[in-house]
């Protein structure tokens, strides 16, 4: 099956700084990276996603990078701010019977320091 | 708005207890899951369902059993709780088809402590 690896497992920035969480797959056959934001006590939720026949996309201070030969994708966050402080989830997976069964990364947990 | 709901967000259980960990939604999607996260080591899927007939273990899936009682709900059991079940658990759904976008949709989370 699909494995993700995610590094680092938690990252302190200051307020105005870059961050960048990145992940390896291991199954070529996987087409789409979503990546989730778990804010303290809340749920997961989707902030961003691309599939494999894009390279970049972006979405404000957000945007994710993927390399499908290296197999790996990356996460960038500029110009962070307080709020962006949270758990971020990778994952990678492919479409199978309409759906897609995604394969998360541990998480890494972003801390952005005023 | 359309939501993805648990029952209950916080048990305490004793080992060997049975509990049952219930999960509705209202955003009309055909796919459902259930996921365990514990610190550290991510969003690991239990079990994951496509329709009412359908049921498929995912990679987690000794200690814990679910059913479908219908497109809108599904349930997830243990049927004698042990101490290395303690996690947070979340149910989550996701639309299928040629308009699906991949997203899933997850619940607030349930809380289960074994003792």
């Amino acid at each position: 099956g699909e494995n993700v690896e995610q590094h680092p497992s938690t990252l302190s920035v200051q307020e105005g700084d870059s961050a960048v969480i990145k992940c390896t797959y291991s199954d070529s056959a996987s087409n789409y990276f979503p990546w989730y934001k778990q804010e303290l006590g809340k749920r997961p939720q989707l902030i961003i996603d691309i599939r494999s026949n894009v390279g970049e996309k972006k979405d404000q201070r957000i945007a994710v990078t993927l390399n499908k030969t290296a197999k790996h994708f990356s996460l960038h966050i500029t110009e962070t701010q307080p709020e962006d402080s949270a758990v971020y989830f990778c994952a990678a997976s492919m479409r199978s019977g309409g759906s897609y069964i995604p394969t998360f990364g541990r998480g890494t947990s972003l801390i952005v320091h005023p | 708005d359309a939501d993805v709901t648990q029952t209950p967000r916080n048990r305490i259980t004793k080992t060997g207890k049975r509990i049952m960990l219930e999960c509705s939604q209202t955003k009309g999607h055909d796919r459902m899951y259930w996921y365990r996260q514990d610190p550290g080591l991510g969003l690991r899927l239990i079990y994951y369902s496509f329709d009412v007939k359908d049921i498929n273990k995912g990679e987690i899936s000794d200690g814990y059993s679910v059913s479908r009682q219908a497109q809108a709900k599904f349930s997830l059991s243990l049927e004698s709780a042990i101490p290395n079940q303690t996690a947070l658990y979340f149910c989550a759904t996701s639309d299928s088809g040629r308009a699906a976008t991949g997203e899933l949709f997850f619940g607030e989370g349930s809380r289960l402590t074994v003792l």
